[in-house]
């Protein structure tokens, strides 16, 4: 199975502010026949199903405010936060869906400071 | 527009059946498939498995195997998930969700159910 490794587990930042959460695959999630990346970041808070927000590694799901995007490819991803709201405050977890079965990071929480 | 929606709490002993249900609208059933997803308390993400709704094949978790079944009615377009011989282990929070036409991300979501193992 494909690990996938959230750094940090947590971070808090000021509103206004940028969050960086990394994720890290165990193997490539790169498929070179349609040079994709078969990652996805969902957006979890409190009490509700996760949400996509991202798939492709880069591509913002329909209705997905421009402040969050994804980049990476590979092995290596990121997804940012360019201006922290305060109804941005979730737990963030990235998942390769390249192979089966799809799995997920540990999560990354992101608080306000 | 798309909705899943579950069935509800559940209380079981352990050594028991459970059967959850995940009624879909707002889409072409037979054209997507369904994933379930569950979540321990406080815990992350665990994929369960999947089925293709318009054949209904399965492929499951490997931890998972012989202990669960996915199931799809296309005249309701409904998706069932039963997980049998339950433990404690198996208290969560269970999640529907249907794949992506882009790849399979899971782009929309059922609400959860709660299924609690306890003596």
């Amino acid at each position: 199975d494909i690990v996938m490794t959230h750094s940090p587990d947590s971070l808090a930042v000021s509103l206004g502010e940028r969050a960086t959460i990394n994720c890290k695959s165990s193997q490539s999630v790169l498929y070179s026949s349609d040079n994709k990346n078969y990652v996805a970041w969902y957006q979890q808070k409190p009490g509700q199903p996760p949400k996509l927000l991202i798939y492709w590694a880069s591509t913002r799901e329909s209705g997905v405010p421009d402040r969050f995007s994804g980049s990476g490819s590979g092995t290596d991803f990121t997804l940012t936060i360019s201006s922290l709201q305060a109804e941005d405050v979730a737990v963030y977890y990235c998942q390769q869906y390249y192979s089966t079965p799809p799995t997920f990071g540990q999560g990354t929480k992101v608080e306000i400071k | 527009q798309v909705h899943l929606v579950q069935s509800g709490a559940e209380v079981k002993k352990p050594g028991a059946s459970v059967k959850l249900s995940c009624k879909t609208s707002g889409y072409n059933f037979n054209s997507y498939g369904i994933t379930w997803v569950r979540q321990a308390p406080g815990q992350g993400l665990e994929w369960m498995g999947w089925i293709n709704s318009y054949n209904g094949h399965t492929n499951y978790a490997q931890k998972l195997q012989g202990r669960v079944t996915m199931t799809t009615d296309t005249s309701t377009t409904t998706a069932y998930m039963e997980l049998r011989s339950l433990r404690s282990d198996d208290t969560a929070v269970y999640y529907c969700a249907k794949l992506a036409s882009t790849g399979n991300a899971f782009d929309i979501w059922g609400q959860g159910t709660v299924v609690t193992v306890s003596s």
